[in-house]
């Protein structure tokens, strides 16, 4: 069974500090993604890598740094947290990308940013 | 941007009954898949399904691209079944890229 694992599962930050959040997996993979989710809504992509030593931009990188320093490890970076990234935030792996493969997803990380 | 409509919003079920959910989206879909949210949050994979029909358990989805329109059938519902359902796609214009709806929250009363 294919595994990721995200820490803190649960954040409380304050306005203007600084945010990491960690993601490890055990698959082999060589995507792996950052999404948030909203009380209510769906998720969208924040940043994703295919390689180690590189990142991409998803649909919403604003406010956001994403590091790959290796394979199995993908952290999300909030250099000064605002409110409104209050969130909940879910890593996810690929062995080929979500054009063909299976998405995995983490447990999820719970901010909240007062 | 690209848009994911997925209806009903929320659905409420004796168990035993089927679901039919929807999923309309604004982009021509190189990828599309549904996905299950656990009530306590946690999403796994149910299937893949770009075109065509696909058979998995007691679901069944059917995706006819070029009127960019996906449903996901659920036969006889039960109570574990609860949770949300979401829809998603990988746009021709950028298929790296997944694209969620709002998802559609089921309920299947005992």
């Amino acid at each position: 069974e294919a595994a990721v694992t995200q820490s803190p599962r649960s954040k409380v930050a304050v306005t203007g500090g600084k945010v990491t959040l960690s993601c490890h997996q055990t698959n082999n993979h060589d995507y792996m993604y950052w999404y948030r989710q909203d009380t209510g809504h769906g998720l969208r992509l924040i940043h994703y890598s295919y390689v180690a030593d590189s990142t991409e931009k998803g649909d919403i990188p604003d406010g956001y740094k994403a590091s790959r320093p290796s394979q199995e490890n993908f952290s999300l970076i909030l250099e000064l947290a605002s409110l409104s990234q209050t969130a909940v935030y879910f890593c996810a792996s690929s062995g080929t990308g979500t054009n063909t493969g299976q998405l995995y997803f983490g447990e999820g990380s719970k901010l909240t940013v007062l | 941007g690209q848009q994911v409509q997925q209806s009903p919003a929320s659905l409420v079920l004796q168990e035993g009954e089927n679901a039919e959910l929807q999923c309309n989206f604004s982009s021509t879909a190189t990828q599309l898949q549904w996905f299950y949210q656990s009530p306590g949050g946690s999403l796994v994979s149910l299937l893949s399904n770009p075109s065509g029909t696909k058979h998995t358990g007691r679901l069944t989805s059917t995706t006819v691209t070029k009127e960019r329109r996906s449903s996901l059938h659920i036969s006889s519902s039960q109570t574990t079944d609860s949770g949300t359902y979401l829809c998603a796609i990988a746009p021709m214009s950028n298929y790296n890229v997944l694209y969620f709806g709002s998802g559609t929250k089921l309920t299947v009363e005992p």
